[in-house]
């Protein structure tokens, strides 16, 4: 059973393009993130969110809307996608609260922008 | 702000040797810290989690420890294998939404 499952894998496109992510987790955790790793493979948080609420929104253009429609998805939209938004998202999931917070992480979704 | 930083960035060591890696961080208000393992074009594999209040956590051939108070982690693998051969990742557990900040790897290759 996946944990934390991305879709798509691959996602090739054209600038300009609108463009979604999905995510979800099967591990009853209440609270979800996406990070993005850049070429330089450097991993940084995107947005968290908890029980469907937004508690984190790091310096993000707001062409990146995140959706939670219940505690087991969390879907990345993108906007008028750039160049500089190829890159690696991953979506992980906790449990806030609870012992230990081990984050699990999906396997990545790679997106190109042509 | 919480920043993280590994040393070395790269290291290629013969099969065999026991190795160290190192981690370090500004902000020592943590909840935690995750060892990753990434390999090329590859998601993240969580290898070990020390909670705050903890100094060490094993796993197999692997040893992470803590000294919350000055900042640091190392990572220790022994008797180290070509398979061994990853980028390893550090993250901090911190913050109000108890988000992840990574440091920028180490890439490790170990020889046959």
């Amino acid at each position: 059973d996946t944990a934390v499952s991305q879709t798509p894998k691959y996602l090739v496109t054209q600038m300009g393009n609108d463009k979604s992510i999905k995510c979800e987790q099967n591990l009853g955790h209440d609270t979800m993130y996406w990070y993005k790793q850049d070429s330089k493979k450097f991993l940084k948080i995107m947005f968290s969110y908890n029980n469907k609420e937004l508690i984190i929104n790091e310096t993000v253009p707001n062409r990146f809307s995140p959706k939670s429609p219940d505690k087991a998805h969390l879907n990345l939209h993108i906007n008028s996608l750039e160049l500089g938004d190829s890159a690696v998202y991953f979506c992980a999931s906790s449990h806030l609260a609870g012992v230990g917070n081990e984050q699990f992480f999906g396997p990545g979704t790679r997106l190109t922008v042509l | 702000k919480q920043e993280v930083t590994q040393i070395p960035a790269a290291l290629s060591v013969p099969e065999g040797e026991n190795l160290v890696l190192n981690c370090s961080f500004t902000d020592s208000a943590i909840y935690n810290l995750q060892w990753f393992r990434q390999d090329p074009g590859k998601g993240l594999t969580s290898l070990l989690l020390i909670q705050s209040s903890q100094r060490e956590q094993t796993s197999g051939r692997l040893n992470a420890s803590l000294d919350k108070s000055s900042g640091r982690s190392t990572l220790y693998i022994a008797a180290s294998q070509p398979g061994d051969s990853a980028t390893y990742l550090c993250a901090v557990n911190s913050g109000s939404a108890r988000q992840l900040t990574f440091g920028s790897g180490t890439q490790l290759t170990v020889l046959p």
